[in-house]
């Protein structure tokens, strides 16, 4: 199956700090989530990127499809930001299901 | 702003006790995803339905697990009997169609003791 590896595993940023995470996969992908999961478990959509660049608020993200990787960007971090980063994709012979990565644990001090 | 429900949030059971957990996904979407999601790991997928079909249960372990969704709107997962290896987040998610986004419930915490 597709293989999804997300890069650092763990980063501890100080507040104000910037950050990027990486998505690397290893097959053509029909789709890209990148989530963020709270504390308590919930996993919130930030973006719906199978390529291109999007923008929301102090986050971006970019998806180059021809090379197989993602980047989330985290601008001005804040202790809000903690928490674990997942990037989830979808290859084109799933039947629409997500794979995802292990995640990048993220956490923001004061 | 509609949202995927899942229900109980919190779920404690004693091992070879049956348990299940209830979703339902955001209004008009035919697609419902169960996934599990081991501590330190991301989110596996257990079953997908297509309306009340099941597209995909190749991950599913039939022995102990069952998923319906018999009219086509809200699911239930079951376990039965539930082994210790269980213990895991169980998470609900949902699609429009396909080009589309998922989006996940709050989903169940499941310990077995």
């Amino acid at each position: 199956g597709i293989q999804v590896e997300q890069s650092p595993p763990d980063l501890i940023l100080q507040e104000g700090a910037n950050s990027t995470l990486r998505c690397n996969f290893s097959d053509s992908v029909n789709n890209l989530q990148w989530f963020h999961q709270n504390p308590w478990g919930q996993l919130i959509n930030l973006f719906y990127i199978p390529s291109g660049t999007k923008q929301n608020g102090r986050l971006s993200a970019t998806t180059v499809a021809t090379e197989r990787y993602s980047l989330l960007y985290i601008s001005s971090s804040q202790t809000t930001d903690s928490g674990v980063y997942f990037c989830a994709v979808e290859p084109w012979d799933s039947g629409y299901a997500l794979n995802f990565g292990k995640g990048t644990s993220l956490l923001v001090t004061p | 702003e509609a949202e995927v429900a899942q229900s109980p949030r919190y779920k404690i059971t004693e091992k070879s006790q049956a348990v299940a957990f209830w979703c339902d996904p955001i209004s008009g979407h035919a697609t419902l995803y169960w996934y599990r999601q081991i501590l330190g790991q991301g989110p596996e997928l257990l079953v997908q339905f297509q309306d009340e079909s099941v597209v995909d249960d190749s991950q599913l372990p039939k022995d102990r697990f069952s998923a319906e969704r018999l009219k086509g709107v809200d699911s239930t997962l079951k376990i039965q009997p539930a082994e210790l290896g269980d213990s895991a987040m169980y998470l609900c998610a949902s699609r429009k169609s396909s080009y589309n986004e998922q989006f996940f419930g709050p989903g169940t915490r499941l310990t077995v003791l």
